[in-house]
């Protein structure tokens, strides 16, 4: 397999902007994450799903952001209107089974480092 | 809640000398512990994993970490550095029934000079 697939790897994008940020996760996992990595505050679960269904979106700091995950093999987290403040390093992991035990491995994808100017 | 602690956010060690990264958490429940790893420009990759059982894990790279209960410690160490180890890690918790939502520490720069 070759791993969490994210697109694009970078975006930059002016305040304003729809930007749609994409994963693809590991065939057969049934639990996918976003999270989000800045300096200033690290690394934030923003929401995840399990079999496709939003569990948790907690974390997901405004109205502006919104995820979907229309099938197992694809979702994405979308801003809209985009601002400055939004520049971070969107990162997607997936992971198989975690629900009863949560002791399995999260897989992370590379990432996409979103500027809005 | 839980929540993790990493002490110091830059180390600097010399190629070849003990590697040490520390990590305190706190959680009301029996915690799942992680470390990763990530690189300069790449997504994080798990180091090893405490779940159950023997309390001193095993991970790549010949990492190793102990987790200490009555410390709620979960410290990484590595006997020699090498130059490819310099990298950020990340200690993370979890517990059961929240489906790996991982709790991510503020991360350890590890710097590694000759």
């Amino acid at each position: 397999d070759a791993g969490v697939i994210q697109s694009p790897r970078h975006e930059v994008t002016e305040m304003g902007q729809e930007v749609t940020l994409r994963c693809k996760p590991i065939s057969g996992h049934d639990y996918l994450f976003w999270y989000r990595q800045t300096m200033m505050r690290g690394l934030e679960l923003l929401i995840y799903f399990n079999n496709n269904v939003p569990i948790d979106d907690s974390g997901m700091p405004e109205d502006r952001f919104s995820a979907k995950m229309p099938n197992a093999s694809f979702s994405t987290l979308k801003i809209q209107p985009s601002e400055p403040r939004d520049s971070a390093v969107y990162f997607c992991a997936s992971s198989l089974g975690g629900g009863r035990t949560a002791n399995t491995e999260a897989f992370f994808g590379q990432g996409t480092r979103l500027t809005v100017v | 809640a839980q929540s993790v602690t990493q002490l110091g956010s830059h180390v600097s060690v010399s190629e070849g000398a003990l590697v040490l990264l520390r990590c305190n958490y706190s959680s009301s429940v029996p915690p799942y512990l992680f470390w990763y790893v990530q690189y300069p420009n790449q997504g994080l990759q798990l180091l090893l994993k405490y779940t159950t059982g023997a309390t001193l894990v095993k991970g790549i790279n010949g990492f190793e970490a102990e987790f200490k209960k009555s410390e709620t410690s979960f410290h990484l160490t590595k006997p020699s550095a090498h130059m490819s180890d310099a990298a950020e890690y990340f200690c993370a918790v979890s517990y059961t029934g929240t489906a790996s939502k991982l709790t991510f520490g503020t991360g350890t720069r590890l710097q590694v000079t000759l």
